[in-house]
């Protein structure tokens, strides 16, 4: 059975700073892919960065970027320079695609506080 | 482009009652899929519509169930609602194909007394 996890629930960093958020996973799929989203309080989940399993380069996206170690399959999403406004949940999730439809599995979330 | 519109955003609802909750997907994307989310339980995947069809469905009671019109819109729909299925109920919207993640709406936040 594929499974997220995520053993942070919540971390606290200053702006400026940078902060690794933990996400390891479970799957016996070969093609899959690994996102991150942020929800902030309002609810949407903004997609933040996509990581394919058979891609050789880690995933960057401006300040975010996956640090993807297939082996150990983790994936862990890494902010650079926090901000104010970095303050949400955030959830890895991942999907397989050996076949079409198949759901999103979520981890349960962390809370990231940023403070001034 | 217009993203995920889901409609509406609140929703108060008494136990026993049935309530259907409106997803528009974004321009082009035939798949929508829709997720419960509660403090408890985290994310959990209802169903997902592609091109009018359901492809893959969650583990919930029949009481949940969805549609897709031909324009891709989706509804979902809860009959007789329990306390239980307070939550923040969130659609995502894909072209469906190959390796493509999912765009969320803002979610109903509905709410059962």
């Amino acid at each position: 059975a594929q499974k997220i996890t995520q053993t942070q629930p919540g971390m606290f960093v200053q702006e400026k700073e940078a902060v690794t958020l933990d996400c390891t996973y479970d799957t016996s799929d070969p093609s899959y892919g690994l996102f991150w989203y942020k929800q902030p309080s309002s609810g949407e989940m903004i997609f933040l960065i996509y990581q394919g399993s058979y891609d050789q380069q880690n995933a960057t996206e401006g300040r975010y970027s996956l640090n993807f170690q297939k082996a150990r399959k983790s994936a862990n999403l890494v902010i650079s320079a926090s901000q104010l406004g970095d303050s949400a949940m955030y959830f890895c999730a991942m999907r397989s695609f050996n076949q079409a439809g198949t759901a999103l599995i979520f981890g349960k979330g962390t809370t990231l506080s940023v403070s001034s | 482009k217009a993203g995920v519109t889901q409609t509406p955003r609140y929703l108060i609802k008494t136990r026993g009652q049935q309530v259907t909750l409106s997803c528009s997907p974004i321009s082009g994307h035939r798949s929508v899929s829709w997720y419960q989310q509660t403090p408890g339980q985290g994310l959990q995947f209802l169903f997902e519509y592609f091109s009018e069809t359901q492809r893959n469905k969650g583990n919930f009671p029949g009481r949940f169930s969805g549609r897709q019109f031909s324009n891709s819109r989706s509804e979902m729909n809860v009959s007789t609602l329990e306390l239980g299925d307070s939550a923040l109920y969130l659609c995502a919207s894909s072209l469906g194909q190959g390796m493509d993640g999912y765009t969320f709406g803002s979610g109903t936040r509905l709410t059962v007394v």
